[in-house]
């Protein structure tokens, strides 16, 4: 069984569009994260969210917003879509704080034309 | 603020030879440092980490690194490289009792193998 999923796999958009990434663990746990990995395969993270905190990196726009309808999910919505959000998105999820416990999906890669 | 460096964009190693993926970091007290892989179109897996205690550490597939206070560094290295072990290396940093969120992670090493 798959730990940490994510879908779509692959998603090319245009410029303007809104788009959502999705995320499932099935692990149990209560800490899940969105990573992004860009051309030159910097990962940064973007948000960590438990069930009683979301904490944003500081650094990522207002575009992006996740949304978690339950505790396996954190789906990742992209508003405005613009050419420097190509990149790949990891998602991620630990019990707790336990960032050397992580699981990271297998990425979703998105360009944006 | 934290930082860390991973100084080379891609080491070349012959299978059977020893090798160092070098990492610096900058951070204010005691650091938690990291080492994951990334195989092609996979995320992010966990090798290793130093928190506290001896600074030789060891992790999985017979990576191990040392922690070097003096020099601010956290380089990985295996006594004898394997083929398999070709991949994307990412060194990462985080602050003492800070959240996960604070996580800093270099640029990441490639790894190549060669037979």
């Amino acid at each position: 069984d798959t730990a940490v999923s994510q879908t779509p796999k692959y998603l090319v958009t245009q410029m303007g569009n809104d788009k959502s990434i999705k995320c499932e663990q099935n692990l149990g746990h209560d800490t899940m994260y969105w990573y992004k990995q860009d051309s030159k395969k910097f990962l940064k993270i973007m948000f960590s969210y438990n069930n009683k905190e979301l904490i944003i990196n500081e650094t990522v726009p207002n575009r992006f917003s996740p949304k978690s309808p339950d505790k396996a999910h954190l789906n990742l919505h992209i508003n405005s879509l613009e050419l420097g959000d190509s990149a790949v998105y990891f998602c991620a999820s630990s019990p707790g704080d336990r960032v050397d416990e992580q699981y990271f999906g297998p990425g979703t890669r998105l360009t944006v034309t | 603020a934290q930082s860390v460096a991973q100084p080379e964009d891609q080491v070349n190693v012959a299978e059977g030879n020893p090798l160092t993926v070098k990492c610096t970091y900058s951070v204010s007290g005691n650091p938690y440092l990291f080492w994951y892989v990334q195989y092609p179109n996979r995320g992010l897996q966990f090798l290793l980490k130093y928190i506290t205690g001896d600074n030789l550490v060891k992790g999985s597939y017979g990576f191990e690194a040392e922690f070097n206070k003096s020099q601010t560094s956290f380089h990985l290295k295996k006594p004898s490289a394997l083929v398999s072990d070709s991949a994307l290396y990412f060194c990462a940093v985080r602050a003492p009792y800070s959240s996960a969120s604070k996580i800093i992670f270099g640029s990441g090493t490639r790894l190549s193998i060669r037979p």
